[in-house]
């Protein structure tokens, strides 16, 4: 266990919907990296929010966006789903970038 | 652009043998950090070993191992003793920017 916790763990979306997921990041962690993981793929890096701000981008259009709180819960926000979105979203919390925590994932199926 | 390539999309041994995966990547960065990760079935990932680019001595976790050579841009692992709770997709993975780039994963399989 890593103490880092995704919900839903899956979900089934339609195209043009619109999903949230959620990470509840380790104590202490005050960094959150989302990537996106398509079937048979490796993970490809989202966003990464420090402290509440976006602290770096993947290469992703902006309906993908994001938000990390003050307890450095965060969420990631897909608007316009596509099918090409159905992915495992993972979710990583961090204090330095090199010891990073990763989540159970959410399954998202764009149906 | 920095990459990581995996050339090994699946393998297979028998319970008890030593395998060893590989991995090449490319970045222009002097100092950096490389890993290993394991994806199981339940899909959480879990970091198996780490190794910075700094140190020459390749790092070791109890069965797993790494071959770090630096100026060939490879960095492969190798797991002694296979048992079958090793089954399971692996990643190597570097960080770049302070995020972590991934390859495309090996399958590997335990044999009983």
């Amino acid at each position: 266990e890593t103490g880092v916790t995704q919900s839903p763990t899956h979900l089934i979306k339609t195209r043009g919907q619109q999903v949230t997921l959620r990470c509840s990041s380790q104590s202490g962690h005050n960094t959150v990296s989302w990537y996106q993981q398509a079937l048979g793929q490796g993970p490809q890096f989202i966003f990464q929010y420090y402290r509440e701000e976006e602290n770096g981008r993947g290469n992703f259009p902006p309906r993908f966006s994001g938000l990390q709180f003050p307890n450095y819960s965060s969420e990631l926000n897909v608007n316009a789903l596509e099918l090409d979105d159905s992915a495992l979203y993972l979710c990583a919390s961090s204090e330095r970038p090199t010891e990073a925590f990763f989540g159970q994932g959410t399954r998202l199926t764009v149906v | 652009a920095q990459t990581v390539t995996q050339s090994q999309p699946e393998m297979s041994v028998q319970e008890a043998e030593t395998v060893t995966l590989s991995c090449t990547y490319d970045t222009s960065e002097n100092n950096y950090y490389l890993f290993w990760y394991k994806q199981p079935p339940s899909r959480q990932m879990i970091l198996v070993i780490r190794q910075e680019a700094y140190k020459q001595q390749n790092a070791t976790e109890n069965r797993f191992s790494v071959n770090f050579q630096k100026a060939a841009k490879s960095f492969s692992l190798k797991i002694s003793d296979s048992q079958l709770g090793d089954t399971a997709m692996y990643f190597c993975a570097f960080i770049g920017d302070d995020k972590i780039i991934f390859g495309k994963g090996t399958r590997l399989h335990i044999l009983p």
